[in-house]
């Protein structure tokens, strides 16, 4: 298995511009999640699916923020307009097995809004 | 209440030590504790994880104590190597849900 998948890896934006992120969990994982890490704040999340539903997007920190998942094996995450406050590490995670509970993250996107 | 609260920050050991890495909770809730480790560039990854109702548990170099009563739990990394250099994170899943609160991390250097 190819583990979770991020695309972009890095992402240098200018500030008022929309960034979409994208993420293909591993195959058979029904739990999708985002999260956000920053020096200040830590591990957030975000967001999280399961089976493509939105279940808790309390996370989310504005309404420039917003995530989807139109199918099991792809979700986006879209930053618009995007601020230089935006400029973090975006994870995206899959789960399986909900009594493990075991999160498999993919390699993050680096987004830097300027 | 929600909060995982972690120390130290940052912690270097000699190599062959003993890295030791405290959390605590307040959140009677939260019902199962993961440690997770985070190389830079990487996403973090499973290190070893223990339920409420075990007071330790041991894979290989980590071991993870929990003391239900102190709403605290710890790992310990024993003959603490270079590659063990990283940042650590513990978490805590809020019970009936897939979420994880996630602690501050720790960065710990093993010294050659």
């Amino acid at each position: 298995d190819a583990g979770v998948i991020q695309s972009p890896r890095h992402e240098v934006t200018e500030m008022g511009q929309e960034v979409t992120l994208r993420c293909k969990p591993i195959s058979g994982h029904d739990y999708l999640f985002w999260y956000r890490q920053t020096m200040m704040r830590g591990l957030e999340l975000l967001i999280y699916f399961n089976n493509n539903v939105p279940i808790d997007d309390s996370g989310m920190p504005e309404d420039r923020f917003s995530a989807k998942m139109p199918n099991a094996s792809f979700s986006t995450l879209k930053i618009q307009p995007s601020e230089p406050r935006d400029s973090a590490v975006y994870f995206c995670a899959s789960s399986h097995d909900p009594g493990r509970r075991n999160q498999v993250f993919g390699p993050g996107t680096r987004l830097t809004v300027t | 209440q929600q909060q995982v609260k972690q120390s130290p920050q940052s912690l270097i050991v000699q190599k062959g030590g003993i890295s030791i890495i405290n959390c605590a909770y307040e959140n009677t809730a939260f019902d199962y504790f993961p440690w997770y480790q985070q190389f830079p560039g990487k996403g973090p990854a499973l290190l070893i994880a223990i339920r409420p109702d075990v007071s330790e548990k041991k894979e290989g170099r980590f071991t993870i104590s929990f003391n239900k009563s102190a709403k605290q739990f710890s790992l310990h990394i024993m003959d603490s190597q270079p590659g063990d250099s990283a940042t650590y994170f513990c978490a805590a899943n809020i019970q009936g849900a897939q979420k994880l609160v996630f602690g501050q991390g720790t960065r710990l250097t093993i010294n050659p």
